[in-house]
């Protein structure tokens, strides 16, 4: 079975550029999820998806963060415009659904450099 | 609110040698607690889970305790080995929020032959 699908792997823009991170879920996940992991820090939740819905986008920079998942199963995240701030991992974890058993399984990640 | 304490790193230590990585956690619910690894270049991957007190997860030789009394979740290895090399983070979810997960800082650990 695939697991977690992202691309690309790495990216270094300029700053006020825009950029855009893609990420196919493992099959059959209802939920999405994407996280921003800072050097020498956990992982942070950026927006949780049901399906196509955003159901918790509380910790997402909406000035300049967006997402969609229109279809329920791929997922972009873009920046516009990128700051110097936003260099890090991003990654995009699924689940079968938001149950608190079930593991999220994590792709892995985007690393972004903005210079 | 919901958080996750892991012991400080990095941690070095010689192949064989015993590993004790600390994590301790504050919730607001009943959270699940997890172990996952992240491999050099790799994306975090689940090493092991507990989903009740005085659970035990176990995997691959590293076993975690879920600590009700302490709010602890230790990771522990009888023998390390250098491919297990990497950087752990404790996490834990909460079904309030939708099983939003709360990730650790990581700690970095280094095993030399």
């Amino acid at each position: 079975e695939a697991g977690v699908v992202q691309s690309p792997r790495y990216k270094i823009i300029e700053k006020k550029q825009p950029v855009a991170f893609w990420c196919n879920p493992i099959s059959g996940h209802n939920t999405l999820y994407w996280y921003r992991q800072n050097l020498g820090q956990g992982p942070e939740l950026l927006i949780r998806y049901e399906n196509e819905e955003a159901v918790d986008d509380s910790q997402l920079p909406k000035d300049r963060f967006s997402a969609e998942r229109l279809k329920g199963v791929d997922s972009t995240l873009k920046i516009q415009p990128a700051e110097l701030g936003d260099s890090a991992v991003y990654l995009c974890a699924s689940s079968l659904d938001s149950q608190v058993l079930e593991t999220q399984y994590f792709g892995p990640g985007t690393r972004l450099l903005v210079l | 609110g919901n958080s996750v304490t892991q012991m400080e790193g990095p941690v070095t230590l010689s192949e064989e040698a015993f590993l004790t990585i600390n994590c301790t956690y504050t919730a607001t619910g009943y959270p699940s607690l997890f172990w996952y690894v992240q491999y050099p270049g790799e994306g975090l991957q689940l090493l092991l889970k507990a989903t009740k007190a005085d659970d035990k997860g176990s995997n691959k030789g590293f076993e975690a305790t879920y600590r009700k009394e302490t709010t602890s979740f230790h990771l522990e290895k009888g023998s390390v080995q250098v491919s297990d090399s990497a950087v752990y983070f404790c996490a834990l979810s909460d079904h309030n929020t939708g099983n939003q997960f709360y990730f650790g800082t990581g700690t970095s650990l280094t095993v030399i032959p």
